[in-house]
């Protein structure tokens, strides 16, 4: 059975700062791995899609990273700001396209 | 383009009454899922559909919880006879295509939760 882990639970950095945020799966056997964006009450927002054949992506100040034999990922957030303060939710897919999702990590930027 | 639209996206029910919540995937997408968010826990998978079928329910409650995604109109998920450790945050995910192998993961669209409440 496959279980997504997110470390830290909580996060809090200054303004400005780089910061990585981790992600580990048991189970290897993935099609991919997304990383997505909760803000408080809402819905869920795509940050990256990684396939299993890829080694990581880019967007804006977001760099994901996969590597899949040792069932980890790592979101790296540059020059953060304090509108990247959300929760950070990891998921893996596997089998009929579902999402297996971590607890997250809930960050928050201080200006 | 509309993203996926829920509804409502507030629900309040009593103990033993039903809940109805509406899921309308983006324009073109013909998979949906289903996930359910705990207080305090993350998201499950509850239950994947094509265009009147279900591909994938093992996430679904054995009881009093079902989903259809008719021809027509929007995708329903339905709990009958709530009690309050239903109350949770109900969200709805489409994509254009579903499973088809390593070569084709799609990305999916969520919709803003419908957050149900049971008395």
């Amino acid at each position: 059975k496959q279980e997504v882990t997110q470390i830290p639970a909580a996060l809090s950095v200054p303004e400005g700062e780089n910061l990585v945020l981790n992600c580990s799966f048991t189970d290897s056997a993935i099609y991919n791995l997304q990383w997505f964006r909760q803000d408080p009450g809402k819905g869920l927002t795509s940050l990256l899609l990684i396939q299993s054949s890829q080694r990581e992506q880019t967007s804006g100040r977001l760099n994901a990273s996969l590597d899949k034999s040792s069932g980890r990922s790592t979101l790296y957030i540059a020059a953060s700001q304090p509108g990247d303060s959300a929760t950070y939710l990891c998921a893996v897919v596997q089998g009929a396209q579902k999402l297996v999702f971590g607890q997250g990590t809930r960050l928050t930027i201080n200006p | 383009n509309a993203g996926v639209m829920q509804n409502p996206r507030h629900l309040v029910r009593r103990r033993g009454q039903e809940a109805r919540l509406r899921c309308s995937p983006m324009k073109g997408h013909s998979h949906v899922y289903w996930y359910r968010q705990l207080p305090e826990e993350g998201l499950k998978f509850m239950v994947y559909l094509q265009k009147e079928n279900i591909i994938d329910e093992s996430g679904m409650p054995k009881e009093r919880f079902s989903a259809e995604f008719p021809k027509e109109g929007p995708s329903i998920l339905r709990i009958q006879q709530v009690v309050r450790g239903d109350s949770a945050a109900y969200f709805c995910a489409s994509s254009p295509q579903g499973a088809g192998g390593p070569s084709r993961p799609d990305t999916q669209y969520f919709g803003p939760g419908t957050r149900l409440t049971v008395l």
